[in-house]
């Protein structure tokens, strides 16, 4: 199977920090990655779409300049939430699309905890 | 909205079959079914993919009938580990688009008892 990582898989920060976190795909390449972030006993919501070489599609009510993506490789993309405050705490996961298999194959996920 | 419907919960007992159907009523010509697994505090975790008729691979089976409203995702033999929420995703995300947006529901939280 498709294989992706996520680092680190977890984070503590003080508020008004930023964290980046880091999303690869160990065996594929993938133009195309996503992030998405998850609350208790929620489903996934998707933030954005990020794409390599270019600008990443923000979902809506998603801030772009507090959750920056770059995707500079076609295995790494990273979020950074800068100015982290204590409602960003959450699970943060990516996932990365397999195009030959058009699925998208997901990380292990980062929690995020700002106090 | 690719929206889909999934039964909350269920229980099961180790080396019973689990069924889990899901309902898309509005899937369109294009899109694929994809169910995931997801374990507490992990990302979920590809189980398998389907267009129409029946797939099967290692750890499942999917069967879609001829009119695609719906799909069962087939769990033979379950066991203590596949205690989890199994969630049921139906179009592209890569060509959802603004009125295709893929929606994640809560999907089922699948309990199997000893």
């Amino acid at each position: 199977g498709a294989v992706v990582s996520q680092h680190p898989s977890w984070v503590i920060c003080k508020s008004g920090t930023s964290v980046k976190i880091e999303c690869r795909s160990l065996d594929f390449q993938a133009t195309t990655m996503f992030w998405y972030r998850q609350f208790p006993k929620q489903s996934l919501m998707l933030m954005a779409t990020s794409n390599e070489g270019s600008k990443a599609t923000y979902e809506q009510g998603v801030e772009k300049d507090k959750f920056l993506i770059n995707h500079a490789s076609l295995t790494l993309s990273t979020l950074t939430v800068t100015s982290a405050h204590p409602e960003d705490s959450s699970f943060y996961i990516c996932s990365a699309y397999r195009d030959e298999q058009e699925t998208q194959y997901f990380g292990p996920g980062t929690r995020l905890l700002v106090l | 909205l690719a929206k889909t419907t999934q039964p909350i919960s269920m229980d099961s007992y180790e080396g019973q079959e689990v069924n889990i159907t899901c309902s898309h009523n509005n899937i369109a010509t294009n899109d694929y079914i994809t169910w995931y697994q997801q374990f507490p505090s992990q990302g979920p975790r590809f189980i398998i993919q389907g267009y129409k008729t029946k797939v099967t691979n290692e750890v499942a089976s999917l069967f879609i009938p001829a009119d695609r409203k719906s799909s069962t995702l087939s769990l033979p033999r379950v066991s203590l580990s596949d205690t989890a929420v199994y969630y049921c995703l139906v179009g592209d995300p890569l060509r959802a688009g603004n009125n295709r947006k893929l929606i994640w529901g809560l999907g089922t939280s699948l309990a199997v008892n000893p």
